[in-house]
């Protein structure tokens, strides 16, 4: 049992590259979520998934492209990166019928956009 | 709206010593209060949790008190050990799950 997975760990990039960032879990949660973390703030929630098939918005949604087609993976993808980017990327998972603070987290992704 | 915040990190002590970091709130209504945990390399944890004012949260010898009148939440231990040493946020579940900008604590031999 992985929990929750994230791929890459440390990824930079230039800006208007594109690129994804992978996330799954093994344990059949229907919630996953992801967050940025910036420094001197706290975790602000991006987009977030109930099931396969459903997406939502979170807080700070713009820039960020998500799908959930299965119910183990939910990646990020960022169309066009910008320096404000730069941050940790966390995801997230939970059993519907659980909490949201009872969450899984991943280990997190270090972006650093040039 | 809700906030979160926690005292400026990092934080170092030595082993054994006494741990406290602040975390105040600000919040309509009567929001649940969290610490978590996130080790080198892993994700967050939840630590612990108190749900209504008075209670006192506890988890691996460390405690936290929702207060009310003071809008805060602060996590203490007696005892820090090395295996301590983490970054710790402080968080609130009124609407939505806000986090604290969280609060790096080192722990030296």
């Amino acid at each position: 049992n992985a929990g929750v997975t994230q791929t890459p760990k440390f990824q930079v990039l230039k800006t208007g590259q594109s690129m994804t960032l992978q996330c799954a879990q093994d344990m059949n949660h229907e919630y996953m979520s992801w967050y940025r973390q910036d420094p001197g703030m706290g975790l602000r929630l991006i987009h977030y998934s109930v099931g396969a098939g459903i997406t939502d918005q979170g807080e700070v949604p713009n820039g960020y492209n998500v799908s959930r087609s299965t119910t183990e993976d939910f990646p990020l993808r960022l169309l066009s990166a910008a320096p404000s980017q730069t941050s940790v990327y966390f995801c997230a998972s939970q059993s519907r019928t659980s909490g949201v603070e009872t969450q899984y987290f991943g280990p997190g992704t270090r972006l650093l956009v040039l | 709206g809700d906030s979160v915040t926690q005292m400026e990190g990092p934080v170092t002590l030595s082993e054994e010593a006494f741990l406290t970091i602040n975390c105040t709130y600000t919040a309509t209504g009567y929001p649940s209060l969290f610490w978590y945990v996130q080790y080198p390399g892993e994700g967050l944890q939840l630590l612990l949790k108190a749900t209504k004012a008075d209670d006192k949260g506890s988890n691996k010898g460390f405690e936290a008190t929702y207060r009310k009148e003071t809008t805060s939440f602060h996590l203490e231990k007696g005892s820090v050990q090395v295996s301590d040493s983490a970054v710790y946020f402080c968080a609130l579940l009124g609407g939505k799950l806000i986090f604290g900008q969280g609060t790096e604590l080192s722990v030296k031999p």
